[in-house]
Formats: structure tokens, C-alpha cells, sequence
């Protein structure tokens, strides 16, 4: 059975400080996309990143950064020079190919003050 | 472009009573999606529809919930009889061919 676990609960950060959020995977298939969702303070969740399990290539989004390693089974997340508005609740997600039934990890609360 | 729709954003409402939520997904997405959310659990699937046909409802709490897809456009969610542990937030997404899901707003449930 998939899971996802974000050991972080909550994550306290001054403004402009880098932060990495983790996340670390469990599947038996070999084949399996993962996701990182943010949900901001007014409740939508926002979808960021998809990543399919074929392609371990860092993907780089302006201030957002991804490291997928499936050695180690873990999509960390980072964000670069943070900002105020950063501050949600971001979840990583696992689905196998072939299921919708997307799991998530429990979640991340991103605090950043000015 | 709209986004997945659902109404109300809020409901507050008496234990006992019934509770339909909606849904309008995203125009030509395939995949349907009932989550829920709460402090102690946090986010659920509760159920998913594909091509409008109900694939997975092993999320679905116990039979006061139940939830349909009349067409490609709309679902809901029923939840009949409303007990106060039900109260959470609801949301509904939609995808495409089992790519990324997108979200609605979600509603926000009290049951008193």
C-alpha cells in the first residue's frame, strides 16, 4: 500500500532564510507519480508539482525547487529566499499508475515571519 | 477558466438533519473526487468517480454517506443523518486521465 510521510509538522522560518520541506514515499510499484499541494491560510489547496517516478530530474520553478531521489525514496521541497506569502500548509501526495486514489502525508505548516 | 466549483462554502446545520454538498467539476475532466478534512484525520478520500461511474467508495465513512454522479458536470455528496463528527471541511477535485487533481474552494461543514 502507498504512503507518504512529512516528519515535519511545522517548520518556523524568518523571511528570506531558504527552507526544505520532506517528504519520503512507500510503494510497491515501480511506476507512480508524486505531487506537492500548498494550502494557503485561506483553505484552497493549490496544486505545485507533478512528478512521475521515471524522471528523477530537479525541477527548479522561480523561488520553488524539487529533489526527487528514489534511492532513498524522498520528493524534498524547497523554498528559496521565503517569503511572508509562503507561509500555508504543503502536502505531498503519492498515486500509483493506474489508481486514482491519491494519498497524502499528513502535511507541513510553513510559518514565515517578517 | 473555471476552476471545480462546490456549494455552499458553509453549512451549519442541526444533528439529525440532512446535508447534500455539490460539485461541478472542471470542463472535460474524466476523474471526480470527494475528500475530506479535519484536524485529527487529515485529509480523506472518501470517494472517487471515473467517466462519471463510481470506482472506490471504501473511504466513505458508514452508510449515511453516499454520493452520486448523474452526469459529467455534477456530483454530490449526501450525508443523511448528520451527526456533529461529521462536521470538517469537504473538498471535491477533478482531474484528467489520472493527472494532477485540481481542487475546489471546499465547504465548510458544522453539524451543531
Amino acid at each position: 500500500a502507498q504512503k507518504v510521510t512529512q516528519a515535519q509538522t511545522e517548520i518556523s522560518v524568518v523571511e528570506k532564510e531558504d527552507v526544505t520541506l520532506d517528504c519520503v514515499y512507500e510503494t510497491r510499484d515501480t511506476t507512480y507519480y508524486l505531487f506537492w499541494y500548498k494550502q494557503p491560510p485561506s483553505g484552497e489547496l493549490v496544486f505545485l508539482i507533478r512528478r512521475n517516478s521515471f524522471d528523477e530530474q530537479n525541477e527548479i520553478s522561480g523561488r520553488y525547487s524539487w529533489n526527487f531521489q528514489k534511492s532513498t525514496s524522498s520528493f524534498n521541497f524547497t523554498i528559496t529566499a521565503s517569503q511572508v506569502v509562503d507561509s500555508a500548509v504543503y502536502f505531498c501526495a503519492l498515486s500509483e499508475l493506474g489508481n486514482n486514489d491519491m494519498r497524502f502525508g499528513a502535511g507541513t505548516r510553513l510559518t514565515v515571519k517578517p | 477558466d473555471a476552476g471545480v466549483i462546490q456549494s455552499p462554502r458553509h453549512e451549519v446545520t442541526e444533528m439529525g438533519q440532512e446535508v447534500t454538498l455539490r460539485c461541478k467539476p472542471i470542463s472535460g475532466h474524466n476523474s471526480l473526487f470527494w475528500y475530506r478534512q479535519t484536524m485529527m484525520r487529515g485529509l480523506e478520500l472518501l470517494i472517487y468517480f471515473n467517466n462519471n461511474v463510481p470506482i472506490d467508495d471504501s473511504g466513505m465513512p458508514e452508510d449515511r454517506f453516499s454520493a452520486k454522479m448523474p452526469n459529467a458536470s455534477f456530483s454530490t455528496l449526501k450525508i443523511q443523518p448528520s451527526e456533529p463528527r461529521d462536521s470538517a471541511v469537504y473538498f471535491c477535485a477533478s482531474s484528467f486521465d489520472g493527472n494532477e487533481q485540481f481542487f475546489g474552494p471546499g465547504t465548510r461543514l458544522t453539524v451543531l
